[in-house]
């Protein structure tokens, strides 16, 4: 059975960082893209970053690009998501999501809360 | 805003069918048959009913089925249930910058 499970999240202030941890578990992580993809509260889901099985590319949604940075450690069976200068509007539930390889996102993780607040 | 237009409700009595429509155009929906649907109830995450336009994971109710027309996705729920009750959200691969694309979320009210 596939499992992700986020930690890492938690209150920071404008300006700070926080890092996202995914655990995979029930597949071979290697294999697949991996995703970043949240939600800020009552809202709709946004794609938020992707990285390549090999780790060697990286895609990042306009809004994070250049604060926000992607990877994995296909050894530990994890993949990250290192945020800095966060804003007021990067509040969000962040769930780590594993990529079908049928072009959708096929298991989901239990999320993160990531709140951003003085 | 969203990329993808889906309506904010839509409501049906139990035994019902309703259909849930996600509007994009040719550079997503239009462009690629690689549209997905998902189904989240509240506090959970998402969970995959539809990919590729049309095909079901394995575990997913056949009253569950998508299709598309130009760029136009639906999602037709058949046999309306108690437990369909809740969000979805269609979402398409887009080429690049953003690669994916989601709608605004559809809430469905078994009346």
């Amino acid at each position: 059975e596939v499992q992700l499970v986020e930690s890492g999240g938690g209150l920071v202030q404008p300006g700070g960082s926080l890092r996202l941890s995914c655990a995979a578990s029930g597949f071979t992580l290697s294999r697949y893209w991996m995703h970043w993809v949240r939600q800020a509260p009552g809202k709709g889901l946004e794609w938020v970053a992707s990285v390549k099985p090999d780790g060697s590319e990286q895609d990042y949604v306009d809004s994070v690009k250049g604060r926000f940075t992607v990877s994995r450690d296909n050894a530990k069976n994890s993949q990250y998501l290192q945020m800095t200068s966060l804003r007021d509007e990067d509040t969000a539930v962040y769930f780590c999501v594993k990529d079908s390889g049928n072009w959708a996102f096929d298991s989901w993780g239990q999320g993160a809360l990531a709140t951003v607040s003085s | 805003q969203s990329a993808l237009t889906q309506p904010r409700s839509v409501s049906g009595s139990p035994g019902q069918s309703i259909t849930i429509s996600c509007t994009g155009t040719s550079s997503d929906v239009g462009g690629y048959n690689y549209v997905s649907w998902y189904q989240q109830h509240p506090g959970k995450a998402p969970k995959l009913i539809i990919y590729d336009v049309t095909k079901r994971p394995s575990g997913v109710p056949d009253r569950f089925s998508g299709s598309k027309s130009g760029n136009t996705a639906s999602l037709t729920i058949s046999g309306l249930q108690a437990d369909d009750e809740t969000d979805y959200y269609c979402c398409s691969f887009a080429g690049s910058h953003p690669p994916w694309v989601f709608g605004g979320g559809t809430k469905v009210t078994v009346l």
